[in-house]
């Protein structure tokens, strides 16, 4: 299958800094790429919709100003967590996909832990 | 996006079959049936998906109920490799905005 890679994996950071995280297609151009959040034992929540070259949409109750997305190519969209607190510590994963049809598949990033102190 | 109930955890022995049950009885006639797996600490990946016919690929089979209400994702002989949580995602309708809403899923544990 299609690679996607985040970086960073990992990130500590203090509260109220920013911290950028991306995710990359490695080897196929993604139209369209999905932001996800994931608290222990709990499920992913998706977070916002990427397109290309367009503004995110971001999905009821996500912050827009807090949670920045960038999606200026078909291979990299960035999220950036704007003044981070304790409660924004989660499991950031991004997906990317060629196509938005029923049948395309999406492709995970592995994912990058954040915690903020 | 229409629901789907799977329960919440099975456990299989090591190489044994194991059939993994959802049901989506609100499922429209064109919806996808969409099954991605995540495992420990690791981003979801793709495991198979159908419409209505029954699929195989290298990863799994996919068994679709006749009226679509429900589908198993059968993994033939089960590894200590395949303890991850699996999700059954129903995928389009009228909708072609490409989301995946997860559900719960259900937590594998395989036993040696």
């Amino acid at each position: 299958g299609a690679v996607v890679s985040q970086h960073p994996s990992r990130v500590i950071c203090k509260s109220g800094t920013s911290v950028k995280i991306e995710c990359r297609s490695l080897d196929f151009q993604a139209t369209t790429m999905f932001w996800y959040r994931q608290f222990p034992k709990q499920s992913l929540m998706l977070m916002a919709t990427s397109n290309e070259g367009s503004k995110a949409t971001y999905e009821q109750g996500v912050e827009k100003d807090k949670f920045l997305i960038n999606h200026a190519s078909l291979t990299l969209s960035t999220l950036t967590v704007t003044s981070a607190h304790p409660e924004d510590s989660s499991f950031y994963i991004c997906s990317a996909t060629g196509g938005t049809r029923s049948t395309d598949t999406q492709y995970f990033g592995p994912g990058t832990r954040l915690t903020v102190l | 996006d229409a629901k789907t109930t799977q329960p919440n955890s099975m456990e299989s022995n090591e190489e044994e079959p194991v059939h993994l049950p959802c049901n989506h009885s609100t499922i429209s006639g064109t919806d996808y049936i969409h099954w991605y797996r995540q495992l420990p600490s690791q981003g979801p990946e793709y495991v198979i998906h159908g419409l209505t016919s029954n699929v195989n690929n290298r990863m799994a089979s996919l068994a679709i109920a006749e009226d679509r209400k429900s589908s198993t994702l059968i993994l033939h002989r089960a590894t200590l490799r395949d303890a991850a949580v699996y999700y059954c995602i129903l995928r389009g309708g009228t909708s072609n905005t490409g989301k995946l809403i997860f559900g719960q899923g259900t937590t594998l544990q395989v036993k040696p």
